[in-house]
């Protein structure tokens, strides 16, 4: 089974609005760590947010806000306000203290903001 | 957020030949280092986790005798893609990270794009 499933291969949001990016992910381990990352077209990973699995609160980041919903397992990366400069690859990771802390990626969203 | 530099960005080279691929820490010591592959269109894969004086441990399916990954210091780790291959043309990353808290977060190199002709 997939650790962490992005359903969304690719989606276009119109400048100014906000764009919700799924990821859903799958463990039995009770400590582990979110992240999305984004991707532009240079090929730099860029790390936007991080949810631990014990954080009460979501994570929020300036324009990124990540949606937990732990018992859903599901860790959403909500970026408001879109710009141009939004347009890019976005990665959601998993960190699992019993697979020795390694990232684990899912298979991305491509996102094209439109003016 | 913590800056991790790669070189050479871009590689070209002949059937044969060895490259070697350097990532550094440069604001942070780096206690574990990874080192991915990307093939376009996809995701990262993992190909192999070094720590500091450590030998690297590579995931399954990855040739150890093929990428040679050296973790001399706490802010330098190298891949050497042995006797490269077209097939080995691809996109590497390697990424950085400071501790082993599960909430470290891990900083990426800007990537090199390999080409073997």
């Amino acid at each position: 089974a997939q650790k962490i499933t992005q359903t969304q291969p690719g989606m276009f949001v119109q400048e100014k609005e906000a764009v919700t990016l799924d990821c859903t992910y799958d463990t039995s381990d009770q400590s582990y760590g979110l992240f999305w990352y984004k991707q532009p077209s240079s090929g730099e990973m860029i790390f936007l947010i991080y949810q631990g699995s014990y954080d009460e609160q979501n994570a929020t980041e300036g324009r990124y806000s990540l949606n937990f919903q732990k018992a859903r397992k599901s860790a959403n990366l909500v970026i408001s306000a879109s710009q141009l400069g939004d347009s890019a690859m976005y990665f959601c990771a998993m960190r699992e203290r019993a697979a020795g802390n390694k990232l684990t990626f899912g298979g991305g969203t491509r996102v094209l903001v439109k003016p | 957020g913590a800056v991790v530099s790669q070189h050479p960005s871009w590689v070209i080279c002949k059937s044969g030949t060895s490259v070697k691929i350097e990532c550094r820490s440069l604001d942070f010591q780096a206690t574990t280092m990874f080192w991915y592959r990307q093939f376009p269109k996809q995701s990262l894969m993992l190909m192999a986790t070094s720590n500091e004086g450590s030998k690297a441990t590579y995931e399954q399916g990855v040739e150890k005798d093929k990428f040679l990954i050296n973790h001399a210091s706490l802010t330098l780790s190298t891949l050497t893609v042995t006797s490269a291959h077209p097939e080995d043309s691809s996109f590497y990353i390697c990424s950085a990270r400071e501790g082993t808290s599960i909430t470290q977060t891990q900083y990426f190199g800007p990537g090199t794009r390999l080409l073997v002709l």
